[in-house]
């Protein structure tokens, strides 16, 4: 099976900018996950979707937002892009996502914001 | 919410020795504990992970310990390869109806040769 892909890999852009990310996620896995990692703060958790229903939402504003499409592909979308928000964002799948399943991880978007 | 302590946050080793690397967790309803080794640039890979259910799981050179009473889990590597460097993070589900995991820090690991 393909493992799970992430597009862009890599983005530039402008403070007060927006930006939408997306992750396909392995064939069969219902549910994505979306992590910011910084050198700093480590992974942190963005949200979780599972059948087009975001189940979990970590402690992020509400610049971030995300969404899961019927084919279980997800998206997120950060607006009103500030300098710290650059860090590189993962995608995780996994069959249910109940916490009990193995998730895997994409490649990542690595985000640059100046 | 959930909060997940690693130590140590780097670990130096010669090649062949052991590595052990700790967590400690908050949530006592926590019941999947997963770890995932990320090498420089590239995406974390789940490499061991162990059930509540379980006290010890062993796959060839790794294996991961856990002691429910006391709330932590610890990665063992033997026989340690220059390959085996690398950042590894323990993480533990929130219990519940909660459907995320929360990482530790990370430990960077360096073996040696």
């Amino acid at each position: 099976k393909a493992g799970v892909t992430q597009t862009p890999r890599y983005l530039i852009k402008t403070r007060g900018q927006q930006v939408t990310l997306s992750c396909s996620p392995i064939s069969g896995h219902r549910s994505v996950s979306w992590y910011q990692q910084t050198p700093g703060q480590g992974l942190q958790f963005l949200f979780e979707y599972f059948s087009e229903t975001q189940r979990n939402k970590g402690n992020f504003p509400g610049r971030f937002s995300g969404r899961q499409f019927s084919n279980s592909r997800s998206e997120m979308n950060v607006s009103t892009l500030e300098l710290g928000d650059s860090a590189l964002y993962l995608c995780a799948s996994s069959l249910t996502g109940r916490g009990l399943y193995e998730q895997y991880f994409g490649p990542g978007t690595r985000l640059t914001v100046t | 919410g959930e909060n997940v302590e690693q130590h140590p946050s780097t670990l130096s080793v010669q090649e062949g020795d052991s590595a052990v690397i700790k967590c400690t967790y908050s949530d006592s309803a926590s019941n999947y504990f997963p770890w995932y080794k990320q090498e420089l640039g590239k995406r974390p890979q789940l490499i061991i992970d162990i059930r509540s259910n379980v006290g010890e799981k062993k796959d060839q050179r790794i294996a991961v310990t856990l002691n429910k009473t006391a709330k932590h889990f610890s990665l063992h590597i033997t026989e340690t390869q220059p390959e085996d460097s690398a950042v590894y993070f323990c993480a533990a589900n929130s219990g519940g109806s909660n459907y995320k995991l929360t990482f530790g820090k990370g430990t960077l690991l360096t073996v040696n040769p």
